[in-house]
């Protein structure tokens, strides 16, 4: 059974650009988080999909945005990117919540 | 809000030493409870959960935590570690029914084993 997988890997950005970041899930599973690992801030939860729809959203600012499309990947995107976005992101999916959480290998950004 | 303080940032041990690392939440809730492990340069791996019934759980790797709900604490312990157990764990807790369905992740502890 094929994991979380997240693509790209390694992503470059300058400062000011978009960002689009894209994750599948494990098949069967519904929903997709986001979560962001950044240098001395640790893990903070971004996003939440659920069936298409955004169920639950961190303490990002709006330029962080997403969606999940009916195949039950999804998309993160970052506008306007800022130094401090630097991070790696981390995508998990879930068939239900008591069954825990998978984490794909994550794409780590880089905006220079 | 739920909070997760994992007690040691680092720890330091020798290889074939016992290990144990340290977690205790916030919350008046019921919670589940998860510890994952994070290899350099690589996403996080499930070690085990705690959902309910037996305190003791045991997980992948020869892990295993005990939930304690009065001292709302879930320690990581194994017998003996090896070389490849050097990582960075995460202790992670999940408000049951919350309809938030987010981990609230505490600042992880950097387990590193010596010859």
């Amino acid at each position: 059974e094929a994991g979380v997988t997240q693509s790209p890997t390694h992503l470059i950005k300058t400062r000011g650009q978009q960002a689009t970041l894209r994750c599948s899930p494990i098949s069967g599973h519904t929903s997709v988080y986001w979560y962001q690992q950044a240098l001395g801030l640790g893990l903070q939860f971004l996003l939440w999909y659920d069936e298409g729809e955004e169920r639950n959203r961190g303490n990002f600012p709006p330029r962080f945005s997403g969606r999940q499309f009916p195949n039950y990947s999804s998309e993160l995107n970052v506008n306007a990117l800022e130094l401090e976005d630097s991070a790696l992101y981390l995508c998990a999916s879930s068939l239900a919540e008591v069954y825990g959480y998978t984490f794909g290998s994550g794409t780590r950004l880089t905006v220079v | 809000a739920q909070s997760v303080t994992q007690l040691d940032s680092q720890v330091p041990v020798f290889e074939e030493a016992p290990v144990e690392l340290r977690c205790n939440y916030s919350s008046s809730v019921s919670v589940y409870l998860f510890w994952y492990v994070q290899y350099p340069n690589q996403g996080l791996q499930l070690l085990l959960k705690y959902l309910s019934g037996s305190t003791l759980v045991k997980g992948i790797n020869g892990f295993e935590a005990e939930f304690n709900k009065s001292q709302t604490s879930f320690h990581l312990r194994k017998p003996s570690v090896h070389i490849s157990d050097t990582a960075e764990y995460f202790c992670a807790v999940s408000v049951i029914g919350s309809g938030a369905q987010k981990l609230v992740f505490g600042q992880g502890t950097r387990l590193t084993i010596n010859p």
